[in-house]
């Protein structure tokens, strides 16, 4: 059974540092990996889908990486701005079509 | 290009009560998924849908839950005789048709925040 942990489960930043968050899956038999934003009382926004054959995806500040075989993705965040404040979920795609997530990891940029 | 819509966003029920929880798919999308997201857990497959079609329903309690994606209309999840623990964000995501040896990005919408009192 896939399982995926975010570590940490919170981070609190001042404005302008870069930073990491992390996420493992325990199975690594994946067929893609998606870094979602949620803001507070809202959905989700997909912000990076890796596929399982890719090693990492940018977008503007945002660099996703992917190592399938250690089971293992992080997002790396540049010079991080308050409105990145939002709680980052981190998602796989096994052999099924549904996404197994993460608890995510709440950032709070501090201007 | 809309997104998912989602309706109600926030629904409020007795215990007992039926609550009805709607979802439209982007525009050119035939599959339907609903997650739930319990205060402080992540989010949870519940079901996957196409049309008229239930394909994986590995994530829905056994019992007082069902949804369906009709021809026409908007996707359905229903909770009958709804009680506390049911208080929860459910969230609806949306893809297109799947290619050959491609997995779809899912859109997600808005959610609908379900409050049992």
């Amino acid at each position: 059974k896939q399982e995926v942990t975010q570590i940490p489960a919170a981070l609190s930043v001042p404005e302008g540092e870069n930073l990491v968050l992390n996420c493992s899956f325990t199975d690594s038999a994946i067929y893609n990996l998606q870094w979602f934003r949620q803001d507070p009382g809202k959905g989700l926004t997909s912000l990076l889908l890796i596929q399982s054959s890719q090693r990492e995806q940018t977008s503007g500040r945002l660099n996703a990486s992917l190592d399938k075989s250690s089971g293992r993705s992080t997002l790396y965040i540049a010079a991080s701005q308050p409105g990145d404040s939002a709680t980052y979920l981190c998602a796989v795609r096994g052999g099924s079509e549904k996404l197994v997530f993460g608890k995510g990891t709440k950032l709070t940029v501090n201007p | 290009n809309a997104g998912v819509m989602q309706n109600p966003r926030h629904l409020v029920r007795r215990r007992g009560q039926e609550a009805r929880l709607r979802c439209s798919p982007m525009k050119g999308h035939s599959h339907v998924y609903w997650y739930r997201q319990l205060p402080e857990e992540g989010l949870k497959f519940m079901v996957y849908l196409q049309k008229e079609n239930i394909i994986d329903e590995s994530g829905m309690p056994k019992e007082r839950f069902s949804a369906e994606f009709p021809k026409e209309g908007p996707s359905i999840l229903r909770i009958q005789q709804v009680v506390r623990g049911d208080s929860a964000a459910y969230f609806c995501a949306s893809s297109p048709v799947r290619q050959r040896g491609t997995y779809n990005e899912q859109f997600f919408g808005p959610g609908t925040r379900l409050t049992v009192l």
